[in-house]
């Protein structure tokens, strides 16, 4: 299985600052249709995990434009650019490249 | 809107069975895969299998291969899964998603 290990942030953040979260994978996620294949959620508290971003780098509907995704084959970085009240919760990548699709441990984002 | 809601979580004994329901609406149900993730308590997600659009094809988790069964029926607009044999560590909250989307969860709890 691919196995994704995600960094710590160093919580809590102070609101208005920027917050840059990684991820690393096993495998390499780039296919060789030139697609990177990983997603990014949040799980806010109380809530169902949401996506932020896919294809490592596209955001999806409705998401701000505060978050940006990138990375290379294996190493990924979600950046939140001036973090908000709303963007509170746990932080998650996931691969599709392989099965079983596996996830990261989850980084826990709070504000100061 | 596209909304996902899943049903039949209960408490459950080892070694019993227990099927889940999920019922979409807001877009074209036999248009997409639909996978099942899991939640266990305190802990990251798991994804446990997925479904083509017409149900002739499935892909498992290891952990979960030949006790548990992803099924849909396009009809109905409703995505299953049957679990069996089940044990103490299938106790989490289980999610229906389809990409982008995530049902509000349902809970299942193995306990004698």
């Amino acid at each position: 299985d691919i196995v994704m290990t995600q960094g710590a942030l160093p919580n809590p953040v102070p609101s208005g600052e920027s917050a840059s979260i990684t991820c690393q994978s096993s495998k390499s996620l780039l296919h060789s249709n030139g697609k990177t294949y990983l997603n990014w959620y949040l799980q806010r508290p109380g809530q169902s995990p949401q996506l932020l971003i896919y294809w490592m780098s596209t955001r999806a509907s409705g998401v701000s434009d505060r978050f940006s995704g990138s990375g290379s084959g294996t190493d990924f970085t979600l950046k939140i650019s001036s973090v908000e009240a709303e963007d509170v919760g746990v932080y998650y990548c996931q691969q599709f490249l392989e099965y079983p699709r596996t996830f990261g441990a989850g980084t826990k984002l709070e504000l100061k | 809107e596209v909304q996902l809601v899943e049903s039949g979580g209960s408490l459950v004994q080892p070694g019993g069975s227990l099927k889940l329901s999920c019922v979409a609406s807001g877009f074209t149900f036999s248009n997409y895969w639909m996978d099942w993730v899991r939640q266990t308590p305190g802990k990251s997600l798991e994804w446990i299998g997925e479904i083509n659009t017409d149900g002739s094809k499935t892909n498992y988790a290891p952990s979960i291969k030949d006790r548990f069964t992803i099924s849909r029926d396009n009809a109905k607009s409703t995505l299953y899964l049957q679990m069996s044999n089940v044990k103490s560590d299938d106790t989490a909250i289980y999610y229906c998603t389809r990409k982008g989307y995530w049902g509000q969860g349902v809970m299942v709890t193995v306990s004698s």
